[in-house]
């Protein structure tokens, strides 16, 4: 089982839609939790830190199920600007443990 | 605006040469990565360091070797480049949370190098 795992996608959803990715992680020790946006041909950018109460930065809503072992992302209101490789990483309890990233989900936005 | 910096954007070796890829921060972060990402594959790491001289071998470091003699500068060499080390290699440096454990990576713009 890999330690991170996404759907890869692709996902294609009409612009103005709602789309939820999920991530699961193996380590029940993994302390901290994000995700990041990519772009073709673009380096990995910071979308939003994950909280243990949840966290929402205007149509981007992430939650942590640490009994599940999951994080998840929810766009409300999908613009074509979303259009992008969304991937989840999961960092463990100490400097000495791995930064664990997933594969990432794509995802496609359409007129 | 924080900034990573990669040498080269694109870089073309042929089979056995040395190949240097620099990496500069100016965040006066700890903690600097290099990875590489392949279709399919994801980012895999390769070496990381946690301060000036030290380093740990990531998940592939077979063929890979790195230098950080200054905390803002961490340098990956292939010492004999092949041809399936063509990929797109991304550095990356973070700091720590207060629990130790890391915080945000910041990525720099990433060297496509094609091995001929």
């Amino acid at each position: 089982r890999k330690e991170v795992e996404q759907d890869p996608g692709p996902f294609n959803v009409p612009e103005g839609a709602t789309v939820a990715f999920n991530c699961t992680y193996s380590n029940s020790a993994s302390q901290s939790f994000f995700w990041y946006r990519q772009d073709c041909r673009k380096e990995p950018k910071l979308l939003m830190s994950v909280y243990s109460s949840g966290n929402e930065d205007g149509r981007f809503t992430a939650q942590l199920n640490r009994a599940s072992q999951y994080i998840s992302l929810l766009i409300r209101d999908s613009k074509l600007s979303d259009s992008a490789t969304y991937l989840c990483v999961v960092n463990g309890a100490s400097s000495a443990s791995k930064i664990i990233f997933g594969s990432g989900t794509r995802l496609s936005i359409r007129p | 605006d924080v900034k990573v910096t990669q040498s080269s954007r694109y870089l073309v070796k042929r089979t056995g040469e040395k190949v240097f890829l620099e990496c500069v921060q100016d965040m006066d972060h700890e903690n600097m990565f290099w990875y590489r990402q392949d279709p399919g594959l994801g980012l895999r790491l390769i070496y990381f360091s946690y301060d000036v001289k030290m380093k740990e071998k990531g998940d592939i470091p077979e063929g890979y070797s790195v230098s950080r003699e200054k905390k803002e500068r961490f340098s990956l060499i292939l010492e004999s480049a092949s041809t399936n080390q063509t990929s797109m290699y991304l550095c990356a440096s973070t700091s720590l949370l207060a629990g130790k454990s890391y915080n945000e990576q910041f990525f720099g713009p990433g060297t496509r190098l094609t091995v001929l």
